[in-house]
């Protein structure tokens, strides 16, 4: 199985660039990497995937360097609303075999005003 | 486009006793997960279904059982309750089955074995 290892917490300020970290050093070849973001009391809700190098949406950025051990979720001018638990999904197995899906144990964001 | 469905939202059962929880994935999706969310473990990957069978299991017991009906709508089981079953169960649908698949969730259910 594919580990990943997050920061418990994490705090910012409103209006600045929020970067998780996740490391996952038994990737496997085929293995996506995905983010999830979460509120209290409400499934986790998709961000953003990628499989290597740099992905970016409306909401987020997903850095992913060449040897693909850890990946970086990064938010541009948080706000308020994006206090939050983030997590690290890895997959692992290639489509149509036997995978096991491993998130991390989760980043607490918590954005000041 | 309506989202994923779980059933019911809270529960309430005793040691010892049985529960079934019922998820509808979103219209079209084929495969269906279910996750175990404690605040002491986290969230934990159970079972996913494509197809009606069964493609991946998590570590847990055999107490926990899943199936999945040919509308793709799935149903978690947990027999014999124990008390560190209570928890968050949430289900999760994607279009197909496979790697690189964004998954939606549902809003769980809540189940609290007293």
């Amino acid at each position: 199985l594919a580990k990943t290892t997050q920061p418990i917490s994490m705090d910012s300020y409103e209006g600045q660039e929020v970067n998780i970290t996740c490391s996952h050093n038994n990737i496997a070849t085929n293995d996506y990497i995905t983010w999830y973001q979460q509120f209290p009391s409400q499934g986790p809700r998709f961000i953003i995937q990628g499989y290597k190098t740099k992905v970016t949406n409306e909401v987020a950025s997903l850095f992913i360097p060449a040897d693909r051990k850890s990946s970086t979720l990064s938010l541009p001018r948080v706000s308020l609303s994006d206090t939050a638990v983030y997590y690290c999904l890895v997959g692992e197995g290639s489509s149509g075999s036997a995978r096991q899906l491993t998130f991390g144990s989760g980043t607490q964001l918590t954005v000041l005003p | 486009k309506a989202g994923v469905t779980q059933t019911p939202r809270y529960l309430i059962k005793t040691r010892g006793q049985q529960v079934t929880l019922s998820c509808s994935p979103i219209s079209g999706h084929r495969s269906v997960s279910w996750y175990q969310q404690t605040p002491g473990q986290g969230l934990q990957f159970l079972f996913e279904y494509f197809s009606e069978t069964q493609r991946n299991k998590g570590n847990f017991p055999g107490r926990f059982s899943g199936r999945q009906f040919s509308n793709s709508r799935s149903e978690m089981n947990v027999s014999t309750l124990e008390l560190g079953d209570s928890a968050l169960y949430l289900c999760a649908s994607s279009l197909v089955y496979g790697q690189g698949d964004e998954q939606y969730f549902g809003p769980g259910t809540r189940l609290t074995v007293t």
